[in-house]
């Protein structure tokens, strides 16, 4: 299976803050790669697919994108709202995987 | 409004099997693949397996095929995951999602909760 290592495994940072998320592939996963926001108790939702393409509603201050097999999620502005947890996933091989997770946290 | 909506949760003993169900509703079920993903307490996310339109390819990750079986009614705008044997390590919430680009998931379901213990 292909491993996602996801870093920071928490995150501190202030509203404003531009912050910046990372998850590396251990080999190629080709730009399929997403990201999820996931809030306490709720389920995820879908916010950047193809590893830089915004899902629909989504707000544009989230941004991503990739150099070789790391890929990152870009909050920028960050809002109090954002501070949840997010993960990545890659599907390009099978099955599926994701990362561990990013807890952000105001300052 | 896309609403799936999981059921069939709850506290059931080891080596037991359960059923669960998410039932769709806001968009044409019978367009999508289907998948479900869990997460243990605390813990990350894990993908179990997907499911085509018409049932014809229905795929699972490895190391759970043994345990999971996925099912769809398009008749009835269900899907639905057998779980068989069930041990400790089953303890999790239950997405069932929609598939979007890829295997990326866009509609998730609110999740169900599965503990398995005596």
């Amino acid at each position: 299976d292909i491993q996602m290592t996801q870093s920071p495994a928490s995150l501190s940072a202030s509203l404003g803050e531009t912050v910046t998320i990372e998850c590396l592939a251990s080999e190629d996963i080709y730009s399929n790669l997403a990201w999820y926001q996931q809030k306490p108790g709720k389920s995820p939702q879908l916010l950047i697919y193809d590893a830089s393409s915004l899902q629909d509603g989504v707000p544009s201050r989230f941004s991503g994108s990739e150099s070789g097999t790391q890929y990152s999620l870009e909050i920028n502005s960050l809002q109090s709202e954002d501070a949840v947890t997010y993960f990545c996933q890659q599907h390009h091989d099978y099955p599926p995987t994701f990362g561990g997770g990013t807890k952000l946290e105001l300052k | 409004e896309v609403k799936l909506v999981e059921s069939g949760g709850g506290l059931v003993q080891p080596g037991r099997s359960l059923k669960l169900s998410c039932a769709a509703s806001g968009f044409s079920f019978n367009d999508y693949w289907m998948g479900w993903v869990r997460q243990a307490p605390g813990k990350g996310l894990e993908w179990i397996g997907e499911i085509n339109q018409d049932s014809s390819t229905i795929n699972y990750t490895p190391s759970l095929k043994d345990k999971f079986t996925i099912s769809r009614d398009n008749a009835q705008n269900t899907l639905y995951l057998q779980m068989s044997k069930l041990g400790s390590e089953d303890t999790a919430i239950y997405y069932c999602a929609s598939v979007y680009y890829g295997l990326s998931l866009d509609y998730w379901g609110q999740g169900v909760m599965v503990t398995v213990s005596s």
